[in-house]
């Protein structure tokens, strides 16, 4: 039982394009939610998060937007660029439920064509 | 230099040849979990500790042990392996568990059982 899903496994845009990355959650108990970047032969890398209680957030290029209604939640990278190729994960966890687990999805891999 | 070290990088051994993977941090983190990566499946979390003597189970623990004895370290122990935990393991660590604390990831453990 997939909690947290990617239903894009790969994803191809123009450099200087706006990428956007999809995830979607079904349990209702997480309130914190991140996305991870990941090179081949590396671990995984933080990128941005939010909690429940805000619906955007913000870090430069990378923008984290939450639709809890929808149990949606999207990354917008603009512009993307070449390095930003890798794979994307979207985790989300339950904490104020009192477990600190941390559920990811199963990737999405972004090629940014230059 | 902050990090996480996992040793060994690549590990084939047999089924049911008891094995440990190491994971080191410099960082003086509380939190540290296990993650196994497989295609199709992205990220699961198999333990995570909050502190010293503090464990749980992630997702996927069948199979797996952990231990905290020291903060620095969180040892991954396959009593038993078996073909289908062949996989690419990663070990990371945070400052404190969910929310507000980034993850920071070791660069993984590829482990094959025949």
């Amino acid at each position: 039982d997939q909690q947290v899903k990617q239903n894009s496994p790969s994803l191809s845009v123009q450099e200087g394009r706006i990428s956007i990355l999809n995830c979607d959650y079904t349990n209702s108990m997480f309130d914190y939610f991140l996305w991870y970047k990941k090179y081949p032969a590396e671990g995984p890398t933080f990128l941005i998060s939010i909690s429940s209680i805000k619906d955007k957030n913000e870090d430069g290029r990378f923008t984290v937007f939450l639709n809890k209604s929808a149990k949606h939640l999207s990354l917008h990278i603009v512009p993307s660029q070449p390095g930003d190729s890798a794979v994307y994960f979207c985790a989300a966890s339950p904490f104020l439920a009192g477990t600190y687990k941390y559920i990811f999805g199963t990737g999405t891999r972004l090629k940014v064509l230059a | 230099e902050a990090q996480v070290t996992q040793n060994p990088r690549y590990l084939i051994t047999v089924t049911g040849k008891k094995l440990t993977v190491t994971c080191s941090q410099n960082m003086n983190h509380e939190y540290m979990s296990w993650y196994r990566q497989d295609p199709g499946l992205g990220l699961r979390q198999i333990y995570y500790s909050m502190n010293v003597e503090v464990t749980d189970k992630g997702d996927v623990p069948e199979g797996y042990k952990v231990s905290r004895k020291e903060k620095r370290n969180f040892p991954l122990i396959l009593e038993s392996p078996s073909p289908n935990q062949t996989s690419l393991y990663f070990c990371a660590s945070s400052l404190g568990g969910p929310p507000f604390y980034e993850q920071y990831f070791g660069p993984g453990t590829r482990l094959t059982v025949t």
